[in-house]
């Protein structure tokens, strides 16, 4: 079966500052990767995606994220937080066969000024 | 615009009452999913449905069942509430070739 795990529960950084949140996952097929994004007392909204094809994948607020099948990594980087960038985020894969995903833990991230 | 809609947003039940949480997709989506939310869990799957009269279980399933009637519905229910049930729960859709899940806005579930 499918896992995700996300390194930190908690990621701080300030605004202006990289942001790095990791995901790495197992996976016995060539898989799907999702990051989704939860702002409070909000649903789930898509970030990004890797099906196939190029594996760098940019989404939606400069968010962008690397699969890199050698180490099963799927982390996502964003070049300058903004205090807007606070929220949690989940990394997720696609079972193999299904359409269902296996979420990460989650990380939430929190952007000083 | 399509969308997927969850009612109630918030309900507060007693131990032992059924209790049905509605989602309702207009997506025109195959594929339904109910999560449950807690702290320190992400996500976990409860049931979901590939189709009309389709209902699979997923990791979280004891206590909660779902029937699928049409393509736009899919209620959740727990037979007899819990506190251990107390939780957000997210219902999300999908079709097979977009792949990724659209969610709702989630429902906050007290049991007492």
């Amino acid at each position: 079966a499918q896992s995700v795990t996300q390194l930190g529960s908690h990621v701080s950084v300030s605004e202006g500052a990289l942001v790095l949140l990791r995901c790495n996952y197992s996976s016995s097929v060539p898989p799907y990767l999702f990051w989704y994004v939860q702002y409070p007392n909000q649903g789930l909204q898509l970030l990004l995606k890797y099906t196939t094809g190029a594996t760098l994948v940019k989404g939606i607020n400069g968010f962008e994220a690397e699969f890199k099948k050698s180490e099963t990594s799927f982390h996502l980087t964003k070049p300058s937080a903004h205090m807007s960038d606070a929220a949690e985020y989940f990394c997720a894969v696609r079972n193999s066969g299904y359409s269902t995903l296996t979420f990460g833990k989650g990380t939430m991230l929190l952007v000083s000024p | 615009d399509a969308e997927i809609t969850q009612s109630p947003r918030h309900k507060i039940t007693e131990t032992g009452r059924q209790v049905t949480l509605a989602c309702h997709q207009t997506w025109n989506h195959n594929n339904m999913f109910w999560y449950r939310q807690d702290l320190g869990h992400g996500l976990r799957l409860i049931h979901y449905s590939y189709g009309v009269q389709d209902t699979n279980k997923g990791e979280v399933s004891d206590g909660y069942s779902v029937s699928r009637s049409n393509t736009e519905d899919l209620p959740l229910t727990l037979e007899s509430a819990a506190s251990s049930q107390t939780s957000v729960y997210f219902c999300a859709s999908s079709d097979s070739l977009v792949k990724e899940q659209f969610f709702g806005p989630g429902t906050r579930l007290t049991v007492l």
